[in-house]
């Protein structure tokens, strides 16, 4: 069965550093999703992406966040000057299209700790 | 704005008997409903879902969940716990408009007992 996979699986950076999460998500998938869960906390939702596009972004992903799709099958997201608020576990999803009855599939998930 | 409340934190059950984990939604429109779970150091993974139809859906492991339009609730069931399900599970709704996120509740922890 296909999965969403997700690298690194733990990352440790220095505040103020750039960091990048890689995705790789199911191969016949149009939509692309992600999502952090900081500890303890429930899983919050941070952009969707569409046809090279971000489609539906949170208050949380503002202009130290961006995604790119850099080929066919990666999709990223990067950090660009990180704060200690960004310990969190990063997850990818994807979708085989963007309606609400669309079911979201996750990845194992990027640990991050900010020091 | 859609949302989601799952008011147990943690269910304790013994294993050969039935669980619930109780799941309310607040939503414009007909709600889509979604069930995950958690299991240590992993992701999330999909259970089951509610679009439209049947009330009773069924979903992987075993699991099924009650939609129940007039009490807003989207109740997670198994009629006979393993120590296997131990796990942390989440209720999720998307809205019937044009957005594409998921809004998951707070999670409740289901520790099966053996």
């Amino acid at each position: 069965e296909p999965e969403v996979t997700q690298t690194p699986s733990h990352q440790v950076t220095q505040m103020g550093q750039e960091v990048i999460l890689r995705c790789v998500p199911i191969s016949n998938h149009l939509y692309f999703y992600w999502y952090r869960q900081i500890l303890g906390q429930k899983v919050e939702f941070l952009v969707s992406f569409y046809n090279n596009e971000i489609s539906e972004k949170s208050e949380i992903f503002d202009d130290q966040f961006s995604v790119e799709r850099p080929d066919g099958s990666n999709f990223t997201l990067k950090i660009r000057s990180t704060k200690l608020e960004d310990s969190a576990m990063y997850f990818c999803a994807s979708s085989k299209a963007g309606g609400p009855r669309e079911t979201q599939y996750f990845g194992p998930g990027t640990r991050l700790l900010v020091l | 704005a859609q949302s989601v409340a799952q008011p147990e934190d943690q269910v304790n059950v013994a294993e050969g008997n039935p669980l619930t984990v109780k799941c309310t939604y607040s939503v414009s429109g007909n709600p889509y409903l979604f069930w995950y779970v958690q299991y240590p150091n992993r992701g999330l993974q999909f259970l089951l879902k509610y679009i439209t139809g049947d009330n009773l859906v069924k979903g992987s492991y075993g699991f099924e969940a009650e939609f129940n339009k007039s009490q807003t609730s989207f109740h997670l069931k198994k009629p006979s716990a393993l120590v296997s399900d131990s796990a942390l599970y989440f209720c999720a709704v998307r809205g019937p408009g044009g957005y594409q996120k998921v809004t998951f509740g707070t999670g409740t922890k289901l520790q099966v007992i053996p």
